[in-house]
């Protein structure tokens, strides 16, 4: 099956600072990708549409200043999580379609992201 | 938005006895996709079942699909203690979005 990578798998920082975080498709090309937030015992919350070659598209109530999306390549997508606060903290995934987009989401595994 | 709802939210079984998740979504689906999360990793597929479709099968995994009743269900015999994991289902929305609305899972626990 697809693989689809995500860096880092963790990181704490400081409040007030800018992280960033990779999502790969490592073995075939992605124009769309999606990136999901996710609480401990909680849903997926889909958070944007992350869309090659132009701008994402965020669902209602997802500032786009704060989590700033860029998707540059067909293997990548990025999600900068900008002056991160305490209340940013939780599970990032970004996942990806395969060829066919109505079947399953090739899913990356997860960023933790702990803000100080 | 259309999210599927699972039910029991939480489940502890013995191994080797059969675990039972229930999925109920609210509108008309192309398909209910049913993934599994090891705790703080991604999703990985397990089974898609289209509208079309009643029942389906993968390993010990069995997953039945009743559109009348707009409802789902995971069977997974003869657990194993490495099947601990919380388990998804997720509907894409039929003449729409392919992106997939998540439920809120099911915790499963198989003690060995």
């Amino acid at each position: 099956g697809a693989v689809v990578s995500q860096h880092p798998s963790w990181v704490i920082c400081k409040s007030g600072t800018s992280v960033k975080i990779e999502c790969r498709s490592l073995d075939f090309q992605a124009t769309t990708m999606f990136w999901y937030r996710q609480f401990p015992k909680q849903s997926l919350m889909l958070m944007a549409t992350s869309n090659e070659g132009s701008k994402a598209t965020y669902e209602q109530g997802v500032e786009k200043d704060k989590f700033l999306i860029n998707h540059a390549s067909l293997t990548l997508s990025t999600l900068t999580v900008t002056s991160a606060h305490p209340e940013d903290s939780s599970f990032y995934i970004c996942s990806a379609p395969g060829i066919r987009e109505f079947d399953e989401q090739f899913f990356g595994p997860g960023t933790r992201l702990t803000v100080l | 938005s259309q999210q599927g709802e699972e039910d029991p939210q939480a489940l502890s079984i013995q191994e080797g006895e059969n675990a039972t998740m229930n999925c109920s979504y609210k509108t008309s689906i192309n398909n209910l996709q049913w993934y599994r999360q090891n705790s703080g990793r991604g999703l990985v597929h397990l089974i898609l079942i289209r509208s079309n479709e009643r029942e389906k099968h993968s390993g010990r995994l069995r997953v039945t699909l009743d559109t009348s009743k707009k409802s789902s269900s995971l069977l997974i015999t003869a657990s194993r203690a490495a099947d601990t994991a919380s388990y998804f289902c997720a509907t894409v929305a039929s003449g729409g979005s392919y992106i997939p609305t998540f439920g809120r899972g099911t915790s499963l626990i198989v003690h060995p």
